[in-house]
C-alpha cells in the first residue's frame, strides 16, 4: 500500500508567477484535501476534493484553485503568487468515511518559496 | 468561525515526567477534537480521537465542554514522544483547523 505522495518537494517561483503542485492519493482513498502551513503555525485548510468535486474550501482567495481526477489524484493551482504564499503545502488524503473519523493521511508537503 | 488555541509553543520535560500539552478550541456547533502528531522526519499522523475515548502510546485526553479545552496527557513521558504535537477540531463540514502546535521535548 503506497502512501500519499507529492511533487515537487522543493520549488522556487517569484512574484505573479503561477505555480502547479500535484499530489497522489494513497490507494484506494477518495477524498483529499489540501493545507497550507505557513513558518512556525498549524496546517490551514484550503479546499477539500470528493469524487472529483470540492465539497469544502476555507478561508482562501479563488486564485488558489484545484483539481481531483478520476484516479483520485489532485492538483493545487496558485495564480499571481505573492510572497507570503510562502509555505509548505500539504496534501492529505482519506476514505469518505475518514473524512467522518477525522483520520487525515498526510504527504510529506511541497515547500514553495516566492521571491 | 472555529479556533483552536495551543498556548504552549515549547514544552520541556524530563523522562519519566508528567507531560500535559494544553488545547483550548472556540467552535458554535458540536465539536470534534483530535491530536494529530509529527516525530522528526516523519509524517504528520493521528495520534487520537476524543470520540474514540482511547489511550494511544500512553497518551489520553478529555474533552471538556465547560471548560473548550481537550488537553493531551501522558502520566510518563518517554524520549520517543520527543515531537510536534498539533490539536485539530472537526467543524460539521469536516474541515480540520488545526492549533499552530507545541514542540514537545523529552529529556533523559
Amino acid at each position: 500500500e503506497t502512501g500519499v505522495t507529492q511533487s515537487p518537494t522543493h520549488l522556487i517561483k517569484t512574484r505573479g508567477q503561477q505555480v502547479t503542485l500535484r499530489c497522489s492519493s494513497q490507494s484506494g482513498h477518495n477524498t483529499v484535501s489540501w493545507y497550507q502551513q505557513a513558518l512556525g503555525q498549524g496546517p490551514q485548510f484550503i479546499f477539500q476534493y470528493y469524487r472529483e468535486e470540492e465539497n469544502g474550501r476555507g478561508n482562501f482567495p479563488p486564485r488558489f484553485s484545484g483539481l481531483q481526477f478520476p484516479n483520485y489524484s489532485s492538483e493545487l493551482n496558485v495564480n499571481a503568487l505573492e510572497l507570503d504564499d510562502s509555505a509548505l503545502y500539504l496534501c492529505a488524503s482519506s476514505l469518505s468515511s475518514g473524512v467522518v473519523t477525522g483520520e487525515l493521511f498526510f504527504g510529506e508537503g511541497s515547500r514553495l518559496t516566492v521571491l | 468561525a472555529q479556533r483552536v488555541t495551543q498556548p504552549e509553543k515549547l514544552l520541556s520535560v524530563f523522562k519519566g515526567a508528567p507531560v500535559e500539552l494544553k488545547c483550548n478550541y472556540s467552535y458554535s456547533g458540536s465539536p470534534e477534537l483530535f491530536w494529530y502528531v509529527q516525530y522528526s522526519r516523519q509524517r504528520l499522523q493521528l495520534l487520537l480521537r476524543h470520540i474514540s475515548r482511547e489511550s494511544i502510546k500512553g497518551f489520553t485526553a478529555d474533552l471538556n465542554k465547560g471548560e473548550t479545552s481537550f488537553h493531551l496527557k501522558k502520566p510518563f513521558a518517554q524520549e520517543e514522544d520527543s515531537a510536534m504535537y498539533y490539536c485539530a477540531l472537526r467543524s460539521d463540514d469536516y474541515k480540520l483547523s488545526f492549533g499552530a502546535g507545541t514542540t514537545v521535548t523529552v529529556r533523559a
